[in-house]
């Protein structure tokens, strides 16, 4: 079974700055689909950027971006000139696609980032 | 789209008591999902359906759960009766068919709290 670990329960960086969230999963498939999901107070889920494995190219959505590592099964986010409403909890989710009963979003426990003025 | 719309956005109710939340997807997707976090075990998926057909129900926790998707763009998840321990955050999500890149888009959940 697949499994996704988030190693950082906290993390704060200092707002302008560069932060690094890390992740880590573990599968026997070969053809997969990785996201980060943010979730601020308001408890609302928000699809931050998606990574599919087949893509050497990193992903990039504005300030944020991911360096995916295929082999060594990571999928790190990092945020660049940090916000004030970056703030928020952060999930890393792994989906298959391979089809079948698969279709579902597996989570990491999720990473608190605090954002400092 | 007004993305994934659930109701209620909050619900108090009382230990033993029924409890009925409700979702609609975003129009045109064909896969729905049933999510509760709690600080205790995270974000669990509970249940799953394409095209309106159960597909995974083996997260739900016991029989005193139970979620129907009469339409394509209704569902319902039910608890009766409650217990405290069913405190938690709902969300409802929906996704396009499994080949497509695009990931789930989850509703604004509903916190429901059982005294």
């Amino acid at each position: 079974a697949q499994t996704v670990t988030q190693s950082q329960p906290e993390m704060s960086v200092q707002e302008a700055e560069t932060v690094t969230l890390s992740c880590t999963y573990d599968t026997s498939e070969s053809d997969y689909y990785l996201f980060w999901y943010k979730q601020p107070p308001s408890r609302q889920m928000i699809l931050v950027i998606r990574q599919e494995a087949y893509k050497q190219q990193n992903a990039t959505e504005n300030r944020f971006s991911v360096n995916f590592q295929k082999a060594a099964k990571s999928f790190s986010l990092k945020i660049s000139d940090s916000q004030l409403g970056d703030a928020a909890m952060y999930f890393c989710a792994y989906r298959s696609a391979s089809g079948g009963a698969t279709n579902k979003l597996i989570f990491g426990t999720g990473t608190l980032l605090a954002v400092q003025p | 789209d007004a993305g994934v719309i659930q109701s209620p956005r909050h619900e108090v109710t009382e230990m033993g008591q029924e409890v009925t939340l409700r979702c609609k997807p975003i129009s045109g997707h064909d896969y729905l999902f049933w999510y509760r976090q709690t600080m205790m075990r995270g974000l669990e998926l509970l249940i799953y359906f394409n095209n309106n057909v159960p597909i995974d129900d083996s997260g739900m926790p016991e029989d005193r759960f139970s979620a129907k998707m009469p339409n394509a763009s209704f569902s319902t998840l039910k608890i009766q009766p409650s217990e405290p321990r069913d405190s938690a955050v709902y969300f409802c999500a929906s996704g396009r068919q499994w080949t497509s890149r695009e990931p789930q888009y989850f509703g604004p959940g509903t916190r429901l709290l059982v005294l």
